[in-house]
C-alpha cells in the first residue's frame, strides 16, 4: 500500500526556534510537492522538488528531497507566529498516472 | 484569471438527496482532480481527469460521479448522499505537457464545505 507519512504530526514551537518536518514516503517517486493550508482554507503551493537533492528556499522555510532514501525535510528557521498552518507534503505517482498521494499533515503552531 | 473556482461554498444535504459541486479553471489547464478533506485529515482523490472526455478513479470514488465536457469544467455529483460523505471537498488544476513531465504543481479551488444530515 502507498503510504505518505508525516511527522510529527503537531507540533507546538517557540518563536525564533528552529524544527524540521519529516515526509516519508513508500513508492518510488522523483517528484514531491509542499502545501500550506491555513485553518478553514484552501491549500497553497509552497515547494516543488523535481529531482534528487533538490533544495529550495522561501523565507523561513527550506525543502529538500532525497529520492533514494525517499524523505523529504521542511525545516523551518527562527519560526514566527504567521506560519502557523498545516503544512502537507504529496507524492507524484510517476506511473503515468500523475496523481498525487498525500501525507497526514503537520500540525504548526508557533507560540509567541 | 479566477484560477479555480468552486460552488456552492458551503451545503447541507439529508440523506438520499443528490447535488452537484461545481469546479471551473480559467487556467486551460488539462489535469482537473476532485479531493475530500475530512475534518483533521489529508486529502483523498476522489477522480481525476487528464483531459475533456476522459475522467478515471482515485482513491475514493465510491458514491460519486464526474463528466468532463470541457477542458474548464469539471462537476462532481453526489448521488443518495450518506452522512459519511460529509467533507470539505477540493478541486483542483494542473498542466502537464508531452512524454516527460516536469511539473505537476497542483492550484486548489476554495473548498465545498458539505453536510449530510
Amino acid at each position: 500500500e502507498l503510504k505518505v507519512e508525516q511527522n510529527p504530526l503537531f507540533l507546538s514551537m517557540q518563536e525564533e526556534k528552529n524544527y524540521t518536518i519529516y515526509c516519508n514516503y513508500s513508492t518510488t517517486s522523483d517528484r514531491l510537492y509542499w502545501y500550506r493550508q491555513d485553518p478553514g482554507k484552501s491549500l497553497e503551493s509552497l515547494f516543488v522538488l523535481l529531482s534528487n537533492g533538490a533544495v529550495k528556499q522561501e523565507g523561513r522555510l527550506m525543502a529538500s528531497l532525497d529520492t533514494k532514501a525517499r524523505l523529504s525535510t521542511l525545516h523551518i528557521t527562527a519560526a514566527v507566529h504567521d506560519l502557523s498552518a498545516t503544512y502537507f507534503c504529496a507524492v507524484d505517482l510517476t506511473s503515468g498516472t500523475y496523481k498525487y498521494i498525500f501525507g497526514t499533515g503537520t500540525r504548526l503552531k508557533v507560540l509567541a | 484569471n479566477a484560477g479555480v473556482t468552486q460552488t456552492p461554498k458551503f451545503r447541507i444535504l439529508k440523506i438520499g438527496q443528490s447535488m452537484t459541486l461545481q469546479c471551473a479553471q480559467d487556467m486551460n489547464h488539462n489535469y482537473m482532480y476532485w479531493y475530500r478533506q475530512d475534518p483533521g485529515m489529508g486529502l483523498k482523490l476522489i477522480y481525476y481527469s487528464v483531459g475533456a472526455g476522459i475522467t478515471d478513479k482515485g482513491e475514493v470514488p465510491n458514491g460519486y460521479n464526474v463528466s468532463r465536457s470541457t477542458t474548464e469544467y469539471f462537476p462532481l455529483r453526489l448521488e443518495l448522499a450518506a452522512p459519511s460523505q460529509t467533507s470539505v471537498y477540493f478541486c483542483a488544476s494542473s498542466y502537464l505537457q508531452g512524454a516527460i513531465v516536469f511539473h505537476n504543481e497542483q492550484f486548489f479551488g476554495p473548498g465545498t464545505r458539505l453536510t449530510v444530515l
